[in-house]
C-alpha cells in the first residue's frame, strides 16, 4: 500500500468552478500536511500547509484534514484558468516527507 | 538572481558519461534537498542537507553522489547511470530544522535524459 494516493486526474472544470482535489493516506504519525502547486517547467511551489486536523482558508484555497478518516482536501473557489497546474499533496511525519503523484488540474475559459 | 536556480536545465547524457548538476539558492536559508520527479510517481526526497552536513540519503544509488560546499550551494554528480534514472531533479532550500520543513522552496528542475 502506498503511503500516500492521489488521483493523479487530469481533471478538467469550467472557469468559475469549485474544485475538489483529495488524498488519502495510511500513515497514522503524518502531522503536517501540504499542498504544493506545480505549473508546467517549473518546480513545486507551496500553497497551504496545515498541522494535524482542520480546515485552514487562504483566499480562494481551502484545505481540510481528518485525521480520523486519514483523507485531506484542497478546495478552489471560483476558479481561475491561471489556476491550470499540477496539485501535489505532501505529509510529514519525523524525517520522513512523501508527496502524492499529483493531480492535473485544467481550468477552461 | 532570486530564489533557487539550477542549472542546466536541460541534461542528456549517455551512460557512461560523468555529469553534474548545480543548484544555487538566494533565500539564505541552510538546509538544502534533491528531489527525484518521475511521470506518474511521487516526489523522491532522495538527499537533505543541514548546514552543509548531509543528515537524509534515502537509499539512493551510489551513481548518485552529492556535494554541498557551503549553505547556498548543492550539486548532484552522476557518473554511470541507467535509462531509469531520467528524471526531472529538483532542488530546494529551507530553514535548517531537525526534520526536514514543510516550507520549502523549489528550483525549475534539471530534466535528465539518459540515453
Amino acid at each position: 500500500q502506498k503511503e500516500v494516493e492521489q488521483d493523479p486526474g487530469p481533471l478538467s472544470v469550467p472557469e468559475g468552478a469549485i474544485v475538489s482535489l483529495n488524498c488519502t493516506y495510511s500513515n497514522s504519525a503524518f502531522q503536517y500536511f501540504m499542498w504544493y502547486r506545480q505549473y508546467s517547467r517549473k518546480g513545486p511551489e507551496l500553497l497551504m500547509y496545515t498541522y494535524s486536523s482542520g480546515n485552514k482558508e487562504d483566499g480562494r484555497f481551502t484545505a481540510q484534514v481528518d485525521k480520523s478518516s486519514k483523507y485531506i482536501s484542497l478546495f478552489i473557489r471560483d476558479s481561475q484558468p491561471s489556476d491550470s497546474a499540477t496539485y501535489l499533496c505532501a505529509m510529514l511525519a519525523g524525517n520522513q516527507f512523501y508527496f502524492g503523484t499529483g493531480t492535473s488540474l485544467t481550468v477552461i475559459p | 538572481e532570486t530564489g533557487v536556480t539550477q542549472t542546466p536545465r536541460h541534461l542528456v547524457m549517455g551512460m557512461t558519461n560523468k555529469k553534474s548538476l548545480k543548484c544555487e539558492q538566494h533565500l539564505g536559508h541552510n538546509a538544502m534537498y534533491w528531489y527525484k520527479q518521475s511521470a506518474k510517481k511521487p516526489l523522491e526526497l532522495m538527499f537533505v542537507y543541514n548546514f552543509k552536513e548531509q543528515t537524509e540519503n534515502n537509499s539512493v544509488p551510489s551513481r548518485f553522489s552529492p556535494e554541498c560546499p557551503n549553505s547556498s550551494h548543492l550539486f548532484l554528480h552522476l557518473h554511470t547511470l541507467q535509462p531509469e534514472d531520467s528524471a526531472l531533479y529538483l532542488c530546494a532550500s529551507s530553514q535548517a530544522q531537525d526534520r526536514p520543513s514543510y516550507e520549502q522552496y523549489f528550483g525549475p528542475g534539471t530534466r535528465l535524459t539518459v540515453t
